[in-house]
């Protein structure tokens, strides 16, 4: 069983704060990293996939980090607004296997 | 394309009875995969196909679920009998190669 661990559980921002959160992985047999955003009654939509340690993403207000060689990315979300509130989750796959591995996601309200 | 499509969206169903929930994946993907989503577990993974073909099937919970993908365009997943814990949304998902999975928009399973 990989553990793929999400921190915090959730989070309260103000609009216009900045904030991030972290996705813990196995720093072995690493392949890929995905971030999802997911809003309520809706379905999970793909941001990011990163494969590179060191890689950095970025999609207008949101970036991600990835450190592959001690297991951990980070999502960072500039001057947050409310329709950023969603549950972000990140999703680890294993050595080229098509099996992916969520974590439990990180709450976000961003509170007007 | 119109995305994956799931149906029914919503399903509610008496102890005892089968329950068919349909999975079109989107056009050129080789991977789909069957999630299931409860506040206890967050987004587990039941099975994934490729190609068709079952991978990994570790994720089904016991033996009354079951899952099959006749041909590209088409997946099922099959509950009998159902029972009031099977109760969750159930996601399809599709991607191409290792890329990102595109969810559709589930299918809330009440049993009671």
């Amino acid at each position: 069983i990989l553990n793929v661990e999400q921190s915090p559980q959730s989070l309260h921002v103000q609009e216009g704060d900045s904030t991030n959160f972290t996705c813990s992985f196995p720093s072995s047999n690493f392949y890929a990293l995905h971030w999802y955003r997911w809003e309520t009654a809706k379905s999970p939509e793909a941001l990011f996939v990163m494969t590179l340690n060191g890689d950095e993403k970025k999609k207008g207000r949101i970036s991600a980090t990835l450190n592959t060689k001690e297991g951990y990315s980070y999502l960072y979300i500039k001057g947050s607004q409310p329709e950023d509130s969603a549950t972000y989750l990140c999703a680890f796959r294993a050595g080229g296997y098509q099996k992916v591995t969520f974590g439990t996601g990180t709450k976000l309200q961003v509170i007007p | 394309d119109a995305g994956v499509i799931q149906s029914p969206r919503h399903e509610v169903t008496e102890m005892g009875q089968e329950v068919t929930l349909r999975c079109k994946p989107i056009s050129g993907h080789n991977s789909l995969f069957w999630y299931r989503q409860t506040m206890m577990r967050g987004l587990e993974l039941l099975i994934y196909f490729n190609n068709n073909v079952p991978i990994d099937d570790s994720g089904m919970p016991e033996d009354r679920f079951s899952a099959k993908m006749p041909n590209a365009s088409f997946s099922t997943l099959k509950i009998q009998p159902s029972e009031p814990r099977d109760s969750a949304v159930y996601f399809c998902a599709s991607s191409l190669g290792l890329g990102s999975a595109f969810f559709g928009q589930g299918t809330r399973l009440t049993v009671v």
